[in-house]
């Protein structure tokens, strides 16, 4: 089946760091991924759409310049935490969708947990 | 935004029992996806049941949709200790350029 990868799983960084995570789809082109962020016992909130080749499109209230998302390739997309400070704190998740419009099962990564301390 | 709602918010069985959850959604959707997520782990999909069906069974797991009512709901059967886990809805609705929608989840205990 298809598989998208997230690294690192795990990152501890101080306030005013930047952290880029990085998710693959290892098996499949995903043209689309999009960027998820989950608070402790709370529900997937969709951050951004990544578009390869061109600029990624933000949900309302999310700041572009403080989640930075690159789609280099169409195997992967990246997300830069620029400045980040401890209410950045969660859990990140990306999916990529595969298959014909209307059929497409959205494949997710294994997350990348980002403490802020 | 969250599409809708998840009901129960939790729920306590006891294995080999059925576990019912409920989703409502608001908006006409392409499909809507049902995933599990295990504690501080990504979500695995289980099932994708398309605007246009109305039941479908994936071994112990049966997902129905009701387009009218922008509802559907997921019957895990003879429940096993390793169904613990949360578990959530995904609407991609129509235009939405395969965007989903997740409702609020429902986290699930089996017992032993």
């Amino acid at each position: 089946g298809a598989v998208v990868s997230q690294h690192p799983s795990r990152v501890i960084c101080k306030s005013g760091t930047s952290v880029k995570i990085e998710c693959r789809s290892l098996d499949f082109q995903a043209t689309t991924m999009f960027w998820y962020r989950q608070f402790p016992k709370q529900s997937l909130m969709l951050m951004a759409t990544s578009n390869e080749g061109s600029k990624a499109t933000y949900e309302q209230g999310v700041e572009k310049d403080k989640f930075l998302i690159n789609h280099a390739s169409l195997t992967l997309s990246t997300l830069t935490v620029t400045s980040a400070h401890p209410e950045d704190s969660s859990f990140y998740i990306c999916s990529a969708p595969r298959g014909s419009r209307g059929r497409d099962t959205q494949y997710f990564g294994p997350g990348t947990r980002l403490t802020v301390l | 935004s969250q599409q809708g709602e998840e009901d129960p918010q939790a729920l306590s069985i006891q294995e080999g029992e059925n576990a019912t959850m409920n989703c409502s959604y608001k908006t006409s959707i392409n499909n809507l996806q049902w995933y599990r997520q295990n504690s501080g782990r990504g979500l695995v999909h289980l099932i994708l049941i398309r605007s246009n069906e109305r039941e479908k069974h994936s071994g112990r797991l049966r997902v129905t949709l009701d387009t009218s009512k922008k509802s559907s709901s997921l019957l895990i059967t003879a429940s096993r200790a390793a169904d613990t886990a949360s578990y959530f809805c995904a609407t991609d609705a129509l235009a939405a350029g395969n965007k989903l929608t997740f409702g609020g989840g429902t986290r699930v205990l089996v017992k032993p």
